[in-house]
């Protein structure tokens, strides 16, 4: 089945560069996703990249998306505190794109 | 817009009793809503895909007859977890996907802490 994999905590300084990876086995997925999720709030999507490609850049965020090694990493440049959360990335299930599968979450620190 | 709300976030119950979630897609009508179960530091599991008018499809393992889906109207969805057992303790949190919206885009409920005694 499919399983997604993630380290649970990355913590980094403030101004500098986070990159969160992520890991995946289903190499048939359509989209892969990165979702944040703040205490207390639901999960707020981020980006996603569609399987045919393999970076896509949002402001601050850049997406890499390796398919051949089955992983995905999401780059945050110029790290602030508000950034601190716990980050999952997710993948569609094949032939069936509403159903995700999730990560464990990567907690994300920043400290000043 | 796209906010999806979800009550209570916060339920303590005694084992035994039944417990209702509400889902709500505020801004937007939802045809399909999701609901998902998360363990302490683990990914969120999906457990059932809630269909407006139509029965709920459930993942593989999840009891149907513990875990009653209605998905009444477009921007309503129930989740009631029945006779509860302290093992059914966990964050429950629902996603809605927007009627028209791109593949696999959903947006998600703040969740609902369930805690059974």
């Amino acid at each position: 089945g499919e399983d997604v994999e993630q380290s649970l905590f990355l913590s980094v300084r403030e101004g500098d560069s986070s990159v969160i990876n992520c890991t995946y086995t289903d190499s048939s997925s359509t989209y892969l996703y990165w979702y944040k999720q703040e205490p207390g709030a639901g999960l707020q999507l981020l980006t996603y990249i569609f399987s045919n490609m393999d970076m896509k850049q949002d402001q601050r965020l850049t997406v890499l998306l390796n398919k051949k090694d089955k992983h995905l990493s999401l780059r945050i440049a110029d790290t602030q505190t508000g950034d601190s959360a716990i980050y999952f990335c997710a993948e569609s299930v094949p032939y069936n794109t509403d159903k995700l599968i999730f990560g464990t979450g990567t907690r994300l620190q920043v400290f000043p | 817009g796209a906010v999806v709300s979800q009550h209570p976030s916060r339920v303590i119950c005694k084992s035994g009793t039944s417990v209702k979630i509400e889902c709500r897609s505020l801004d937007f009508q939802a045809t399909t809503m999701f609901w998902y179960r998360q363990f302490p530091k683990q990914s969120l599991m999906l457990m059932a895909t809630s269909n407006e008018g139509s029965k709920a499809t459930y993942e593989q393992g999840v009891e149907k007859d513990k875990f009653l889906i209605n998905h009444a109207s477009l921007t309503l969805s129930t989740l009631t977890v029945t006779s509860a057992h302290p093992e059914d303790s966990s964050f429950y949190i629902c996603s809605a996907k927007r009627d028209g919206g791109r593949a696999g885009e959903q947006f998600f409920g703040p969740g609902t802490r369930l805690t059974v005694l």
